[in-house]
């Protein structure tokens, strides 16, 4: 079974300020690709950053940067020089190998940039 | 704009109808899913269509049907409405590879009275 857990329901970060939003993953598969993405309000989800289990180096996106520690499971999103336009809900996602190789996503967490 | 468009955008209808929502993909994009994201959720998938076949389906009811044409478009039809059916309907496309990035849709908000 794949499960998605972000533990964060809510986070409050400053403008210009860096903010790491968590989600750790479980599945047996051994290659799988790990997501995140923003949903404003309109709700649209907007790809921001992809990570897959193989790739030796952390995945890089301008302003996102992914944190994978793959012994424990995990893939934190970190958002640096956080912006007003930052403020949405934010999910992780994996899509195992096998099956569909459908999303899984995790409950979201709310970001809002104070500014 | 990732160049997925769904409609219609908000939908209301009764228990018990019957609902269709559309969904045009990306260019050049052949995999086609749809997700249901209830409030205060994440998605959950419903099914994926590659080629005009369904491939895949999540926890979902008969009642929850599909199509995809040659266009790579595709519909999403819920029979015997419920009330629990009530939701953000999200369509998704990409290439066929697993390390490519899904683009969605705005969604179909359907709200079922």
């Amino acid at each position: 079974a794949q499960k998605i857990t972000q533990t964060q329901p809510g986070m409050f970060v400053q403008e210009k300020e860096a903010v790491t939003l968590d989600c750790t993953y479980d599945t047996s598969d051994p290659s799988y690709g790990l997501f995140w993405y923003k949903q404003p309000s309109s709700g649209e989800m907007i790809f921001l950053i992809y990570q897959g289990s193989y790739d030796q180096q952390n995945a890089t996106e301008g302003r996102y940067s992914l944190n994978f520690q793959k012994a424990r499971k995990s893939a934190n999103l970190v958002i640096s020089a956080s912006q007003l336009g930052d403020s949405a809900m934010y999910f992780c996602a994996m899509r195992p190998q096998t099956g569909a190789n459908n999303l899984f996503f995790g409950t979201g967490t709310r970001l809002t940039v104070i500014p | 704009e990732t160049g997925v468009t769904q409609s219609p955008t908000h939908l209301i209808k009764t228990r018990g109808q019957q609902v269709t929502l559309r969904c045009s993909s990306q260019s050049g994009h052949n995999t086609v899913s749809w997700y249901q994201q209830a409030l205060g959720q994440g998605p959950q998938f419903i099914f994926q269509y590659y080629r005009e076949e369904e491939n895949g389906r999540g926890n979902f009811p008969p009642r929850f049907s599909g199509l995809q044409f040659p266009n790579y478009s595709s519909e999403l039809n819920v029979n015997a409405l419920e009330l629990d059916d009530s939701a953000l309907y999200l369509c998704a496309s990409r290439s066929g590879t697993m390390n490519t990035e899904a683009f969605f849709g705005q969604g179909t908000r359907l709200t079922v009275v």
